[in-house]
């Protein structure tokens, strides 16, 4: 199953800067978009998400980007800090109304250096 | 903050035998999901439920497989006659069904089939 695919398999950048994660999905049908955060030993807990009818949206440090015409979206996270060193999850919701299940990415390790 | 609650962490199990993992979501949710993610490959989605009745279901959910919610609280999915294959990180997640709400995911329960 590939419909959601994230082809970085990690990241490393430094404190401060800009950390940039990527995602890129086959079915033009989903309509809702999530990123999750996963430390070791933890489940994947909720970070941003964006709706398809939307190409920005924005919490704090974490803005993620969706471009419908290119079937990709980004997770942009600035400053980065070492605390957001984590697995990070791109998720795409199939199905109708508001209860679909989740199709997931395989994740990018991302760490951030002191 | 409402979190969703799996028991137990870690179930070690003999080949063949049942296994019963248990959630109990956040308690204003009325949708109730199980992943699962084999180690090394993506999170995957086994099952939603609602309304005391499953929603949908994939490929992996076969006859193996049985979720039910015996009380208001817990969430629970049986597996019978396991199989080396079905070892692997079961996530419970839950939702409140409202407009583009996230899934909430409990911290998993790692399943060692022996």
């Amino acid at each position: 199953d590939q419909q959601v695919k994230q082809n970085s398999p990690s990241l490393s950048v430094q404190e401060g800067r800009i950390s940039i994660l990527n995602c890129d999905y086959t079915n033009s049908m989903f309509d809702y978009f999530l990123w999750y955060k996963k430390y070791p030993a933890e489940g994947p807990t909720f970070l941003i998400s964006i709706s398809s009818i939307k190409d920005k949206n924005e919490d704090g440090r974490f803005t993620v980007f969706l471009n419908k015409s290119a079937k990709h979206l980004s997770l942009h996270i600035v400053p980065s800090q070492p605390g957001d060193s984590a697995v990070y999850f791109c998720a795409a919701r199939h199905g109708s109304g508001n209860t679909g299940k989740l199709i997931f990415g395989q994740g990018t390790t991302l760490q951030v250096k002191p | 903050e409402p979190e969703v609650t799996q028991t137990p962490s870690h179930q070690v199990t003999q080949m063949g035998q049942e296994v019963i993992l248990r959630c109990v979501p956040i308690s204003n949710h009325l949708y109730f999901y199980w992943y699962r993610q084999i180690l090394g490959q993506k999170v995957e989605f086994l099952v939603s439920f609602y309304n005391n009745e499953i929603s949908e279901k994939s490929e992996i959910f076969d006859d193996q497989f049985s979720v039910e919610r015996p009380d208001g609280s817990n969430f629970t999915l049986k597996i019978r006659s396991t199989k080396l294959e079905d070892s692997a990180m079961y996530f419970c997640a839950s939702s409140d069904g409202g407009y583009n709400q996230p899934q909430h995911f409990g911290d998993g329960t790692r399943l060692s089939i022996l």
